[in-house]
């Protein structure tokens, strides 16, 4: 049963400190996407990579934001440093390609105190 | 850039009934959309795909239909059940500067089924 796997689920912190997100991409598929969700907003994307490529990460406050693919099986999410209004559940998203649908993990709960 | 609305108010209807949810957007076409449903707590699941050419889609009790004119999906599910009840949520692809199949999500609907 091949699903995206995230970790932490549930992370509490403190303004200021830093906050690493982890995803690991279901084998085979060659896009991941990283997503942040909240009431106000809904679903935004933040980042993507194609074939571990960084593509488009227009959506993400670049001061403090910052996305990596190390290798084909993690895509991590970083923010240093946190900051209350990034509260949010954060999910990874990983697809075969173009046109085909999105699985997404269960998500990063974030409370930044 | 490319606006998507959604039913702003959640949805309430009966077991067995029809519900419709609409996705509306303005700007460029896309060459395809689709359609998601997430429960609370957990993370998006896909549920139907529909491409430009296409008119209409189904899937056992889903339904989706794609009118390029007016620019609106319509989503149905069909002998609603309790069990239907979640938040539905409808994506575009990222237009003609689109790369590797970037989505824009809706806000969501949020579907009640009462027994």
């Amino acid at each position: 049963d091949a699903r995206v796997t995230q970790t932490p689920r549930h992370k509490v912190t403190e303004m200021g400190q830093e906050v690493t997100m982890r995803c690991q991409p279901i084998l085979g598929h060659n896009t991941v996407f990283w997503y942040r969700q909240t009431m106000m907003q809904g679903l935004e994307l933040l980042a993507y990579f194609r074939n571990r490529a960084p593509l488009d990460d227009s959506g993400m406050p670049k001061d403090r934001f910052s996305a990596e693919m190390p290798d084909a099986t993690l895509a991590t999410l970083k923010i240093q440093p946190s900051e209350p209004r990034d509260s949010a559940v954060y999910f990874c998203a990983t697809d075969r390609g173009l046109g085909n649908e999105q699985f997404f993990g269960p998500g990063t709960r974030l409370t930044v105190l | 850039s490319q606006k998507i609305e959604q039913n702003s108010e959640a949805l309430n209807i009966q077991e067995g009934k029809t519900a419709t949810l609409t996705c509306n957007y303005t700007n460029y076409s896309p060459a395809y959309l689709q359609w998601y449903r997430q429960d609370p707590g957990r993370g998006p699941v896909f549920l139907l795909l529909i491409r430009e050419n296409e008119k209409e889609k189904r899937k056992e009790r889903l339904k989706v239909t794609f009118d390029t004119t007016l620019k609106q999906s319509l989503f149905h599910i069909t002998a609603s059940q309790p069990a239907d009840s979640a938040t539905y949520l409808c994506a575009l692809d990222g237009g003609i500067y689109n790369q590797g199949g970037k989505l824009i999500f809706g806000q969501g609907t949020e579907l009640s089924v009462k027994p």
